[in-house]
This record gives C-alpha cells, sequence and structure tokens, in this order.
C-alpha cells in the first residue's frame, strides 16, 4: 500500500520569500514522486519527478524537491515567490512497476504582494 | 501534437440521465486512466486500463463504467448521474509505468442537478 500525506492544506508567503510545501510519503516498494501544479480551473502540470536518480530534483519555474529516504518525505521549495506561483499543489507517488497513481489532498499556495 | 484531449469541458445533467465524458491521447500511451477531483480530497482513482481490451476498477468505481476498444481512446460513461458525481474529472495516460510522465487532459466539470 502506498500513502501521500500532505501537511499543510494551506500555506501563505508574502512575494519574494521562500516557498515550502510539504510532503511525506509512504510505500512498500522504491517510489517514484512527483510535484503537480494546478491554476484555478485549469489541469494538472508537471513541475517535477523523482525516479531514483539524483535526489535534490530540479523542475520549472525555480521549483525543486528533495528526497530524503531516511525520513519518506519529498518537500517542495522555492526560493523567491512569484504572483504565479499561486495555485494548488499535489504531491503524487507511484511505487515500482505500478501503474497507480496517488494523489496527496494538496497544498493551496497563495502569494501575497 | 494534441496529448490528453477530454470532451465536453463544462456539462449540467439531471439527476437519474446518462453521459460518456471522452478521452483521447494521441501520444500511443499503454495506460490511460480517470480520476475525480472533490475540495479537500486530491484526486481519486475512478477506473484504468493498461492497454486495449483491459480495464481495471478503481478506488471509486462505483456508478461509472469504461471501455477500451482502441489504445487512443477512454471514455467514461455514467450509468445514472447522481448529485454525488459532481465534481472535476481528469484523464491521464502514460507510456509504461512508474517513473514515467503522466499526461492529464484539461479536465471536464461536472455538475448533477
Amino acid at each position: 500500500a502506498q500513502s501521500v500525506t500532505q501537511l499543510d492544506s494551506h500555506v501563505s508567503v508574502s512575494e519574494g520569500t521562500p516557498v515550502l510545501l510539504r510532503c511525506n510519503y509512504s510505500s512498500s516498494y522504491s517510489p517514484s514522486l512527483f510535484w503537480y501544479v494546478q491554476h484555478p480551473n485549469k489541469g494538472l502540470q508537471l513541475l517535477l519527478k523523482y525516479t531514483s536518480a539524483a535526489t535534490l530534483v530540479k523542475g520549472i519555474n525555480g521549483f525543486e524537491a528533495e528526497f530524503k529516504k531516511s525520513e519518506t518525505s519529498f518537500h517542495l521549495t522555492k526560493p523567491s515567490a512569484h504572483m504565479s506561483d499561486a495555485a494548488e499543489y499535489f504531491c503524487v507517488v507511484i511505487r515500482a512497476g505500478s501503474y497507480q497513481l496517488t494523489f496527496g489532498k494538496g497544498t493551496k499556495l497563495s502569494v501575497i504582494p | 501534437n494534441a496529448g490528453v484531449t477530454q470532451t465536453p469541458k463544462f456539462q449540467v445533467l439531471k439527476t437519474g440521465q446518462s453521459m460518456t465524458l471522452q478521452c483521447a491521447q494521441d501520444m500511443n500511451h499503454e495506460y490511460m486512466s480517470w480520476y475525480r477531483q472533490d475540495p479537500g480530497m486530491g484526486l481519486r482513482l475512478i477506473h484504468y486500463s493498461v492497454g486495449a481490451g483491459i480495464t481495471d476498477q478503481g478506488e471509486v468505481p462505483n456508478g461509472y463504467n469504461v471501455s477500451r476498444s482502441t489504445t487512443e481512446d477512454f471514455p467514461l460513461r455514467l450509468l445514472s448521474a447522481a448529485p454525488s458525481q459532481t465534481s472535476v474529472y481528469f484523464c491521464a495516460s502514460s507510456y509504461g509505468s512508474s517513473g514515467n510522465t503522466i499526461y492529464f487532459g484539461e479536465g471536464s466539470w461536472l455538475t448533477v442537478v
């Protein structure tokens, strides 16, 4: 079985300050992990993915995430928030050899001017 | 290359009506799936298919039917719509399992009154 816990349902930051969105996972086998972003009334866009290569993964729009097996975490960070980052973010896990994704419940990021 | 195409984008149904959400992909992906998104719930898997002629149930299959007669198409049928099926529906596809990127459609907003 696998599960994903996004520790914050809502995060609010000021423009230009760092962003941290937290994700813990549970998986019986070596997982692949993803972060997706969803802007209001839009589909899901892949930000980045971890697939057992480098533990620090760089994605689009300045986001990155670090896979920490000992902590079963895959937190998403960005050094400086931009207004366009306001959206909902989903952490997703899929175990090796599987097709089925397990989504976290999402973290809504608000960026204050 | 259109990616994953979902139709319709918006639909209002009366309780008891049936309808089909269409999903097509032009990337020759073997895996296709349907999710529903509800506030605070993330995305939950309804049905999935690992190839033409093969389908299986996900986490929330009740009230939905699928078929996969071709690699490209994976329609989702609501047999007798209920207000509880008011949701946003996403179709997804990928080539292979685990670490391969999953591509999502733009979503279908369905309201059952």
